[in-house]
């Protein structure tokens, strides 16, 4: 199994680009997330989804969109890119909810110019 | 909203030192929790998985506590090794999201 695995591992975008982040896992996980971890703050929750089909906002999901429209991918969506949002950004799948382990993706280190 | 503190910050002890990583949160309502390290610029490893119902989790030189109902969780590290120098993460886990704690960096001196 690849795990979860993340492309690009580097971006630069301009202030207003838009760009997708790409997410897949190989493992039949059911829940997948996206984070974002910047210097000396704990990893934040952007968005997750519970199967495909169905996703929710996490604790800082503003300028950013996501669908799930296969059990493997969960793709990241920066709509108009903003230089708050520069930022290294990990997803995370588990194969159920609450009493299952999560694992993360290698990360995408985004710089917004 | 959950809060996670992990004390101390950074940490740096000579090899073959026993660590003790500790983290705290505000809310006790929590289904498991885990303990990740990470390298620098790398993604998270997991290390321990600790459901809400055990006391303790052991792997190897690695061992952790969960005391759910006063929110503290504690990580060992026995007989630590350059090896074990990294960012070390805990996450309680709560409504199918983890919340993370800023970390605590240990340096392990040969």
């Amino acid at each position: 199994n690849a795990g979860v695995t993340q492309t690009p591992k580097f971006q630069v975008l301009k202030t207003g680009q838009s760009m997708t982040l790409q997410c897949a896992q190989d493992m039949n996980h059911e829940y997948m997330s996206w984070y974002r971890q910047d210097p000396g703050m704990g990893l934040r929750l952007i968005h997750y989804s519970v199967g495909a089909g169905i996703t929710d906002q996490g604790e800082v999901p503003n300028g950013y969109n996501v669908s799930r429209s296969t059990t493997e991918d969960f793709p990241l969506r920066l709509l108009s890119a903003a230089p708050s949002q520069t930022s290294v950004y990990f997803c995370a799948s588990s194969y159920g909810g609450q009493g299952y382990e999560q694992y993360f993706g290698p990360g995408t280190r985004l710089t917004v110019t | 909203k959950q809060e996670v503190t992990q004390i101390p910050a950074a940490l740096s002890v000579p090899e073959g030192e026993n660590l003790v990583l500790n983290c705290s949160f505000t809310d006790s309502a929590i289904y498991n929790l885990q303990w990740f390290r990470q390298d620098p610029g790398k993604g998270l490893t997991s290390l321990l998985l600790i459901q809400s119902s055990q006391r303790e989790q052991t792997s190897g030189r690695l061992n952790a506590s969960l005391d759910k109902s006063s929110g503290r969780s504690t990580l060992y590290i026995a007989a630590s090794q350059p090896g074990d120098s990294a960012t070390y993460l805990c996450a309680p886990k709560h409504d199918y999201k983890l919340s993370f704690g800023a970390g605590t960096t240990v340096t392990v001196r040969a």
